[in-house]
């Protein structure tokens, strides 16, 4: 198994672009998270689904959007890139919640 | 929502001495603590975790103890070794926008272990 499986893993955007972060797992789980981690940060969750077809937002949803129609992926997007958006971008997974998740090795993303 | 406060922020112990980490958390409903180790540059990997109908839970060099009543809970690792520097996060069930899946991550601790 792979696992939690992040593309790109390095990315540099310029101002207003817009790019999907890609997040796969093979584990079969039900849940996914994306975080985002700046720099000597803890981790704040973004959005999240809980199965296919449904998604809710977390702490920090503003400027992002995600979809989810397979139980396998579940990508992020960025429409405007701005500066704010800059940091380490973690997808996880979980059977359940309240579950260990298992998070992939990230998506290092710079907005110039 | 949750909130999660952990300190201290950076701690230092001599090799082969015990590290303790200590965090808070404002949801009484809040009941799934994991322990997260995260290596520079590296994925944050699960080292332990705690449900809120168990006081204490060991796995060979590392604990976890909760306390319910006062919302905290704490890490400790006994006879440091040098692979156990990193960066150490606890989080708590919930999240700060307010729903009750996801999870809410202290600031994380800087644990320096001192050849």
């Amino acid at each position: 198994n792979a696992g939690v499986t992040q593309t790109p893993k390095f990315r540099i955007l310029k101002i207003g672009q817009s790019m999907t972060l890609q997040c796969a797992q093979d584990m079969n789980h039900n849940y996914m998270y994306w975080y985002r981690q700046d720099p000597g940060m803890g981790l704040k969750l973004i959005y999240y689904s809980v199965g296919a077809g449904i998604t809710d937002k977390g702490e920090v949803p503003n400027g992002y959007n995600v979809s989810r129609s397979t139980t396998e992926d579940f990508p992020l997007r960025l429409e405007l890139a701005a500066p704010s958006q800059t940091s380490v971008y973690f997808c996880a997974s979980s059977y359940m919640s309240n579950q260990p998740q298992h998070f992939g090795d990230g998506t290092r993303l710079s907005i110039l | 929502g949750e909130n999660v406060e952990q300190h201290p922020s950076t701690l230092s112990v001599q090799e082969g001495d015990s590290a303790v980490i200590k965090c808070t958390y404002s949801d009484s409903a809040s009941n799934y603590f994991p322990w997260y180790k995260q290596e520079l540059g590296k994925r944050p990997q699960l080292i332990i975790d705690i449900r809120s109908n168990v006081g204490e839970k060991k796995d060979q060099r590392i604990a976890v103890t909760l306390n319910k009543t006062a919302k905290h809970f704490s890490l400790h690792i006994t006879e440091t070794q040098p692979e156990d520097s990193a960066v150490y996060f606890c989080a708590a069930s919930g999240s700060s926008g307010g729903g009750a899946d996801g999870l809410t991550f202290g600031k994380g601790t800087h644990l320096i272990i001192q050849p």
